[in-house]
Parts: structure tokens; sequence; C-alpha cells
């Protein structure tokens, strides 16, 4: 079974500190990684995607990836209140499949 | 900026009782799929489609569950027989390649009753 972990927080951040979020997946064979952001009630929105090795940066947002150790994170620097949201970790297999395996998501407060 | 459109935003229904949950994707993506999320639980995959036809689907997608693309912009999910169990928010999405990222729709939250 294909799993992707993440801790389910709540994970509290004063306004303008870095957030990390960290997500682990189970298969190899995975290739690409995804980060959502989604409000209460509200469907996933993509922030950035990572496919290879290292660091990806898109504006406040850094997304960092370890095939070796299995390792995905999220940075967000200079984190704003709007950050509030769950994160959700989403892994698509290598071996031509199509589906995300989510995981249940991160969920981050940023106190002003 | 285009995106994927659901309707209708929330539908009750009794047990039993055929559900049709309607999905307009971005214009110009080639694949189509369904997730849902059951009520503080994980986002999960049900099915994908492309060039008219499913491509994958998940151990949660029995029978009593089918898409379809009647034109060219819809893309529908029938569940014929709903249960309890299948009240969750069911999420549309697109992408315009095979294995880049998917866009999804706002939702439709499905009561069963």
């Amino acid at each position: 079974q294909k799993e992707v972990e993440q801790n389910s927080g709540p994970l509290s951040v004063p306004e303008g500190a870095i957030a990390s979020l960290n997500c682990t997946y189970s298969d190899r064979g995975s290739q690409s990684f995804f980060w959502y952001r989604q409000y209460s009630g509200k469907s996933p929105e993509l922030i950035m995607f990572i496919y290879s090795n290292g660091d990806k940066e898109d504006g406040r947002f850094t997304a960092q990836l370890n095939k070796a150790s299995q390792y995905v994170s999220l940075l967000i620097r200079v984190s704003q209140p709007s950050d509030s949201a769950t994160y959700l970790c989403a892994a698509r297999d290598r071996g031509g499949s199509e589906k995300l395996v989510f995981g249940k998501g991160t969920k981050l407060t940023v106190n002003p | 900026e285009p995106e994927v459109t659901q309707t209708p935003s929330h539908q009750v229904t009794q047990m039993g009782q055929e559900v049709i949950l309607r999905c307009v994707p971005i214009s110009n993506h080639l694949y189509f799929y369904w997730y849902r999320q059951i009520l503080g639980q994980k986002v999960e995959f049900l099915v994908s489609f492309y060039n008219n036809e499913i491509s994958e689907k998940s151990e949660i997608f029995d029978d009593q569950f089918s898409v379809e693309r009647p034109d060219g912009s819809n893309f529908t999910l029938k569940i014929r027989s709903t249960k309890l169990e299948d009240s969750a928010m069911y999420f549309c999405a697109s992408s315009d390649r095979r294995s880049t990222e998917a866009f999804f729709g706002q939702g439709t939250r499905l009561t069963v009753v």
C-alpha cells in the first residue's frame, strides 16, 4: 500500500516566521510530488510541484525533495495569516500511473 | 483564469438513489479525474479518464460508479445506488498532459440520508 505521511499538526507559527511542513512517502517509485493548500471546506489548490532532488523556489514557497530519504518538505517564508490552511502533500507514481496519493495534511495556523 | 467548475455544490439524496455529479474541466485539458474526501480524511483517488475511456481506477470505484464525457465539455460521475458511506466531498480535476499537475474544481458535497 503506497502511503504518504504527514504530521497532522496543528503547526502554529507567528506572522513573518518560516513555516516548515514535512512529508514522507513509502513508495520509492514515486516520481513527482505536489503541495496543495486546502482551506476548510474548500478544494485543494496547487501551490507547487517538484520532480528533481534539491530545492525549488516559487515566491515565498520552497519545495525540497530528497529521494534517498523519501522526504519532501515545503517552506513558507514570511508567513501571513492568510497562509493558515491545511497543506496536503501528494505523490504520483513513476510507473505511468496518473493518480495522486495524498497525505492527510498538516494544519498550519499563522498567528498575527 | 481558467478553472474547473462543478455542479451542484451540494447534493442531498436518499440512500439507494442515483446521483450524477457534473464537472466542466479546463477547456484545453485532456486528462480528467474524480477524487473524493470523506470528512476529516484524506483525499482519495477514484478514477482517471482520457480519450473517452477510463485509464485507471481505484478499488473504491466499483460497479456502482461510472464516468462519462457525454459531450465536448462535461465530465460526469454517476453513483447508481448511493450508500450512507458515499457521503463525501467529490472533487473533479483535470490536467493538460499526463503526469502533470492537476487542477481541482470547488467540489460537490454529497450527503446521503
